[in-house]
């Protein structure tokens, strides 16, 4: 168990449909990373949060977005959702230099 | 841009049996390198990780990885394998030194099997 806790942890929606994903990072941790894992791929870094402002940016187009609460939890926002927006959704929580990974939210955009 | 490779998508092997899985990495600036565990339905676990020193690390159950410069290589090996180490492995580097702020790139990853 690391800590990190997301919600929620199986999702279905639809093509074109908006969808929000919740991350609860480990008590401290002011730094949140979400990535996308495709089937049978690694996982691919999206973005970073960092004292609520965005840290860092993969190669994922602006309909990914992202929020992180005074709190330091997080949510990843994907709007306008494609067939390929299929997969596991992992987000990590670090303080100063490990990353600590939740159990990941299953999308399945149908 | 750095880069990891995992030649191997799929290791199947008898159970006490030796196991190694390869890992190729590029990058041009120091490399900060790891092994990532995750077992079905579950989410990555971190394994160990080279920074800097001895080139060969040691986990706790047993794996251990060793920092080839030469070779560009972070193979993960384990003399004797259990059923329980049936799991997707993956080879990860930190772009952008080793830090809260860094960013993870992951191999596509090696699925372990153990057979009785």
């Amino acid at each position: 168990e690391t800590g990190v806790t997301q919600s929620p942890t199986h999702l279905i929606k639809t093509r074109g449909q908006q969808v929000t994903l919740r991350c609860s990072s480990q008590s401290g941790h002011n730094t949140v990373s979400w990535y996308q894992q495709a089937l049978g791929q690694g996982p691919q870094f999206i973005f970073q949060y960092y004292r609520e402002e965005e840290n860092g940016r993969g190669n994922f187009p602006p309909r990914f977005s992202g929020l992180q609460f005074p709190n330091y939890s997080s949510e990843l926002n994907v709007n306008a959702l494609e067939l390929d927006d299929s997969a596991l959704y992992l987000c990590a929580s670090s303080l100063e230099s490990e990353q600590y990974f939740g159990p990941g939210t299953r999308l399945t955009v149908t | 841009a750095q880069s990891v490779t995992q030649l191997d998508s799929q290791v199947p092997v008898f159970e006490e049996a030796p196991v190694e899985l390869r890992c190729n990495y590029s990058s041009s600036v120091s490399v900060y390198l790891f092994w990532y565990v995750q077992y079905p339905n579950q989410g990555l676990q971190l394994l160990l990780k080279y920074l800097s020193g001895s080139t060969l690390v040691e986990s706790i159950n047993g794996f251990e990885a060793e920092f080839n410069k030469s070779q560009t290589s972070f193979h993960l090996r384990k003399p004797s394998v259990h059923i329980s180490d049936t799991a997707e492995y993956f080879c990860a580097v930190s772009e952008g030194g080793y830090s809260s702020a860094s960013k993870i790139i992951f191999g596509s990853g090696t699925r372990l099997s153990i057979r009785p």
